[in-house]
């Protein structure tokens, strides 16, 4: 069984804080890796993603990847109060002969305190 | 309008019934996604399909069934709904597939009572 854990939080952090979300996943063949943010009550919003090794930066939002330790992050500068919502880590799955796939972990709720 | 559109909102219906969840997309995505999400077991991945009459199973089909005859509507049926299928069904899309994010729909909160 492919799985994706997280962090259940919540995380709370000060209004201006870095946030730092981790995720870990178990299929060593993954290729893809996404953030994704969900407001309460509405449907996910892909943030970034990441398919090297390393850093990379959007905007406040820094996803990080180290595949040897299967292990993807995304960091979040300056929060703000419009950025509390949880945050869903996904993972693509290799199919084989099938099709690719994406798994999602659990997700981490994030609260930034004003 | 253009996007990913879900049908109904809500849904209440009775154990045992039929019930079928529409989804709609005007990209002409070829992939198309079919999750749902419960409290403790985040997004799970019920059905996809690569392009029209390609489908396949995802993590927790048993108890739906989809069909794919064109390419921008993946409708998801419950055959005989029973309490345990209560949840909210997200559709998505990708025009690349599963390496390159999903769009999704606004969702469909099911409660079968």
């Amino acid at each position: 069984q492919k799985e994706v854990e997280q962090n259940s939080g919540p995380l709370s952090v000060p209004e201006g804080a870095i946030a730092s979300l981790n995720c870990t996943y178990s299929d060593r063949g993954s290729q893809s890796f996404f953030w994704y943010r969900q407001y309460s009550g509405k449907s996910p919003e892909l943030i970034m993603s990441i398919y090297s090794n390393g850093d990379k930066e959007d905007g406040r939002f820094t996803a990080q990847l180290n595949k040897a330790s299967q292990y993807v992050s995304l960091l979040i500068r300056d929060s703000q109060p419009s950025d509390s919502a949880t945050y869903l880590c996904a993972v693509n799955i290799r199919g084989g002969t099938s099709y690719d796939k994406v798994i999602f972990g659990p997700g981490t709720s994030l609260s930034v305190i004003p | 309008d253009a996007g990913i559109t879900q049908s109904p909102r809500y849904k209440i219906t009775e154990t045992g019934r039929q019930v079928t969840l529409m989804c709609h997309q005007t990209w002409s995505h070829s992939y198309m996604f079919w999750y749902r999400q419960d409290l403790g077991h985040g997004l799970r991945l019920i059905y996809y399909s690569a392009a029209a009459d390609i489908t396949d199973k995802g993590e927790v089909p048993d108890g739906y069934v989809v069909s794919r005859s064109k390419t921008e509507n993946f409708p998801l049926t419950l055959e005989s709904a029973t309490r345990s299928q209560t949840s909210v069904y997200f559709c998505a899309s990708s025009d690349l597939g599963a390496n390159y994010g999903y769009t999704f729909g606004s969702g469909t909160r099911l409660t079968v009572v």
